[in-house]
């Protein structure tokens, strides 16, 4: 049973370049989220996609945003990059069930660094 | 807004030498509060969930409660291979997003 798997898993880019990050969510979940980590920090919250539709945004500005795929898979794009947007990116995956009480589970990341 | 803080921020233990993890939280209507464990690296392994107050999840050396303002995340008789982050996080309310805390740093010495 394959877990949330995501692509690349290292990045390198300048300031002001764009990003595509990818995200294939864990057999039997349809819904995804995003997460910036910091080193040192805990995971904070971008946004969330069901039904191919975003669901909820975090603080984050309009340079970040998603897409998510009929197959449920997802990603992640970043515009006009900052030094501040070099971070691990964790895609993670749940079932809508229960009301969104599920745990959701991480993939191992994107690590995007910014020259 | 949801919070969550965790103490303390590392922790140093020797083999076999059982100590207690702290994640405090604020939330309005809690949905779950859940544990991961997270190797340098690596992303976020999900440990357990918590839903309501009084509640105990168990495994292998491992123990979480939860009580209305916290949670505790028990090692038992630690081993080298339990040094890792561990990452406290709550979902609450009409939120979807989890919110983190910053974690604690286990590192447990043979």
């Amino acid at each position: 049973d394959a877990g949330v798997t995501q692509s690349p898993t290292h990045l390198i880019k300048t300031r002001g370049q764009q990003v595509t990050l990818r995200c294939s969510p864990k057999s039997g979940h349809d819904t995804v989220s995003w997460y910036q980590q910091a080193l040192g920090q805990g995971p904070q919250f971008i946004f969330q996609y069901y039904e191919e539709e975003e669901r909820q945004r975090g603080n984050f500005p309009d340079r970040f945003s998603g897409h998510q795929f009929p197959n449920y898979s997802s990603e992640l794009n970043v515009n006009a990059l900052l030094l501040g947007d070099s971070a691990l990116y964790l895609c993670a995956s749940s079932p809508l069930r229960d009301r969104d009480n599920q745990p959701q589970h991480f993939g191992d990341g994107t690590r995007l660094s910014i020259l | 807004e949801d919070q969550v803080t965790q103490s303390p921020e590392a922790l140093r233990l020797q083999e076999g030498e059982s100590s207690s993890l702290n994640c405090s939280y604020t939330v309005s209507g809690l949905r779950g509060l859940f544990w991961y464990r997270q190797d340098p690296g690596k992303g976020p392994e999900f440990l357990f969930t918590l839903y309501s107050a009084g509640e105990e999840k168990e495994k292998e050396r491992l123990k979480a409660t939860l009580t209305k303002k916290e949670s505790f995340l028990h090692i038992t008789a630690p081993k080298p291979e339990d040094s890792a982050t561990y990452l406290c996080a709550v979902g609450g309310g009409s939120n979807y997003k989890l919110t983190f805390g910053k974690g604690t740093l286990l590192t447990v010495n043979p």
